[in-house]
């Protein structure tokens, strides 16, 4: 079984749409996060989520919302898609939060096209 | 969180043994260093973790310096599967805003 897993695979979409990314992890981890990582391949966290508590990152857009229904799934909701948001996002999950030999475990990514 | 700093790329040979040095001055006194991979089309995966010293597992080596101002990743004898991008973190504090992922470095094994 996948052990962090995020659908769909491929996303393309027109601006202005909403659009939903879904993540589960299957590890039994208290911390879910996403990334973006744009065509220059850097890789930048968004948010963190561990125990209802959610850490954003200051640059992110408020169009970006997770939604966490339980520890094991982290949903990412963007409102009125931009051209720019055009990315690869990934879920990914650790054990706890904060300290500094956490494993980051990440899910396979969702590539966003906004035409 | 401490700044690192790789090679942008390297290339190498099948069956050489390849070294990756990530550079970071001022690395805290509880980091730790840590290495993943990224193959095209997949997410970052953990490759190894050190503190000080050496490491070693079933994929590479980690050789920190005393100082811990540098760490340097070792593939034995690479294939051309190994053909990724290598990230350094140091001190991975995955707080939002404070948890980032250097430039990392393209490793291209040839034929």
């Amino acid at each position: 079984d996948t052990a962090v897993s995020q659908t769909p695979k491929y996303l393309v979409t027109q601006m202005g749409n909403d659009k939903s990314i879904k993540c589960e992890q299957n590890l039994g981890h208290d911390t879910m996060y996403w990334y973006k990582q744009d065509s220059k391949k850097f890789l930048k966290i968004m948010f963190s989520y561990n125990n209802k508590e959610l850490i954003i990152n200051e640059t992110v857009p408020n169009r970006f919302s997770p939604k966490s229904p339980d520890k094991a799934h982290l949903n990412l909701h963007i409102n009125s898609l931009e051209l720019g948001d055009s990315a690869v996002y990934f879920c990914a999950s650790s054990q706890d939060l904060g300290a500094t030999n956490e494993k980051l475990f990440f899910g396979s990514g969702t590539q966003l096209s906004v035409l | 969180l401490a700044k690192t700093t790789q090679p942008i790329s390297m290339d190498s040979y099948e069956g050489q043994e390849v070294n990756i040095t990530c550079s970071h001055n001022n690395i805290a006194t509880n980091d730790y260093i840590t290495w993943y991979q990224q193959f095209p089309s997949q997410g970052p995966r953990f490759i190894i973790q050190g503190y000080k010293t050496k490491v070693t597992n079933e994929v590479a080596s980690l050789f920190i310096p005393a100082d811990r101002k540098s760490s340097t990743l070792s593939l034995p004898r690479v294939s051309l599967s190994d053909t990724a991008v290598y990230y350094c973190l140091v001190g991975v504090n995955t707080n939002a805003g404070k948890s980032t992922f250097g430039d990392g470095t393209t490793l291209t094994v040839k034929p």
